[in-house]
């Protein structure tokens, strides 16, 4: 089934740098990929969908120029969040846009911390 | 348009005992519909899947998940718990290009 690997699966930074979020497929070009995010307590929400060669579609109350997505080839998307905030502070997970037996579609999950 | 209602939030049983995770969806078209676990500070694992063939699903761990149109429903079940099963579970539908709906999730809790 598809294989996604995502990076890093912790990360703590402080507020107002940015950080950066990678996801790769690694045995499928995924031409969508999907962010999203969990806060604590919560369920997850999609954030927005990722598209090779194109600008990433957002959802409603997603600020994207916070959040910069980049699908640059078939098996990477980014996820940048920018001038982090502690309420950014999130469970970050991607998905490819691939249903297989499976199931293996998302990302372990990045725990992002602001400080 | 596409939502997943999971009716609690906590479920509490004994180890051994039945597990029911309840699931309710709201969908414009036939959905594809799935559970989900998340262990603490894991990812996501997929239980199962309903994709129109069978309605009675049986996934991984000795779960299962019955498709009721008439009800709008896929529930969870697990005719004896495990330790092991305590977890968060997530019911979810897909919606136009793969995206996927989240329900709140059901936090199970395993009592020995």
């Amino acid at each position: 089934g598809a294989v996604v690997s995502q990076h890093p699966s912790r990360v703590i930074c402080k507020s107002g740098t940015s950080v950066k979020i990678e996801c790769r497929s690694l045995d499928f070009q995924a031409t969508t990929m999907f962010w999203y995010r969990q806060f604590p307590k919560q369920s997850l929400m999609l954030m927005a969908t990722s598209n090779e060669g194109s600008k990433a579609t957002y959802e409603q109350g997603v600020e994207k120029d916070k959040f910069l997505i980049n699908h640059a080839s078939l098996t990477l998307s980014t996820l940048t969040v920018t001038s982090a905030h502690p309420e950014d502070s999130s469970f970050y997970i991607c998905s490819v846009g691939k249903l297989d037996n499976y199931g293996y579609t998302f990302g372990s999950g990045t725990r992002l911390t602001v400080v | 348009a596409q939502s997943v209602t999971q009716l609690d939030s906590h479920v509490s049983v004994s180890e051994g005992t039945p597990v029911l995770l309840r699931c309710n969806y709201s969908s414009s078209y036939s959905p594809s519909l799935f559970w989900y676990v998340q262990h603490p500070n894991k990812g996501l694992q997929l239980l199962l899947k309903y994709t129109s063939a069978a309605t009675l699903v049986k996934g991984i761990n000795g779960f299962e998940a019955e498709f009721k149109k008439s009800e709008t429903s896929f529930h969870l079940t697990k005719p004896s718990a495990h330790m092991s099963d305590a977890a968060e579970y997530f019911c979810v539908v897909s919606g136009d290009f793969n995206k996927f709906y989240f329900g709140s999730g059901t936090k199970l809790n395993v009592k020995p």
